[in-house]
């Protein structure tokens, strides 16, 4: 089946240390996004990637990075520098170009700071 | 910049009643979709339905259609014959229409819908 798998589903990490959160899609999609979802601000971009070894800042990209090293996987490194890491965090990836239109979510990684 | 407004934190619907959910939004672009996800208790984004702006017609899925008046910048959402399935988180997106690079949804803060017996 085609989709969107993102590890862990639950993650906890001590204040002071890096975490990643692993994104995979074979949809052979070439565009994919990080989003980060608390409670009642909805979703906010983190950051995209449209093209392998390409990606931009979304709104909140501080105290984040991210890689693009292969079209199927876009992980995502929540480093010591975001001042309020726990959220919860959802991956999407869609089609490029004018076709873009719907993007498809994965089922999402709650991190826990504590 | 764009953004969506959705000014009902929470709604309750009786079952096999109808539901609207509202959401405005605010852009200087002429072209560009408009989105209602839905994210049930288990999390997962579930796309509802989509209107694209050129289009004057209101878009529809099965119980669910929108009234969308692109003057006004609303694009509500109704639910009809409600379903104890459909309780949810609903939110309302915005995306501008990009050429070549990825599209940016803009989300709104959602509305939670509850349905009951």
């Amino acid at each position: 089946d085609g989709g969107i798998t993102q590890s862990p589903k639950y993650l906890f990490r001590k204040e002071g240390q890096n975490v990643t959160l692993s994104c995979e899609q074979n949809l052979n999609h070439d565009a994919m996004y990080w989003y980060r979802q608390d409670p009642g601000q909805g979703l906010r971009l983190i950051y995209y990637s449209q093209i392998v070894n390409d990606f931009q800042k979304g709104d909140i990209a501080e105290g984040y990075s991210v890689s693009r090293e292969k079209k199927e996987s876009f992980p995502l490194t929540v480093t010591s520098a975001q001042k309020n890491p726990t959220a919860f965090y959802l991956c999407a990836s869609s089609t490029a170009g004018l076709a873009s239109n719907e993007q498809f979510f994965g089922p999402g990684t709650r991190l826990t700071v504590l | 910049a764009q953004t969506v407004t959705q000014s009902q934190p929470e709604m309750s619907v009786q079952e096999a009643e109808t539901v609207t959910l509202s959401c405005t939004y605010d852009t200087s672009e002429s072209n560009y979709y408009l989105f209602w996800y839905k994210q049930p208790p288990s999390r997962q984004m579930i796309l509802v339905i989509r209107q694209e702006a050129y289009k004057q017609q209101n878009a529809t899925e099965n119980r669910f259609s929108v009234n969308f008046q692109k003057a006004a910048k609303s694009f509500s959402l109704k639910i009809s014959d409600s379903q104890l399935g459909d309780t949810a988180m609903y939110f309302c997106a915005f995306m501008k229409l990009h050429t070549g690079t990825a599209s940016k949804l803009t989300f709104g803060t959602g509305t939670r819908l509850q349905v009951t017996l």
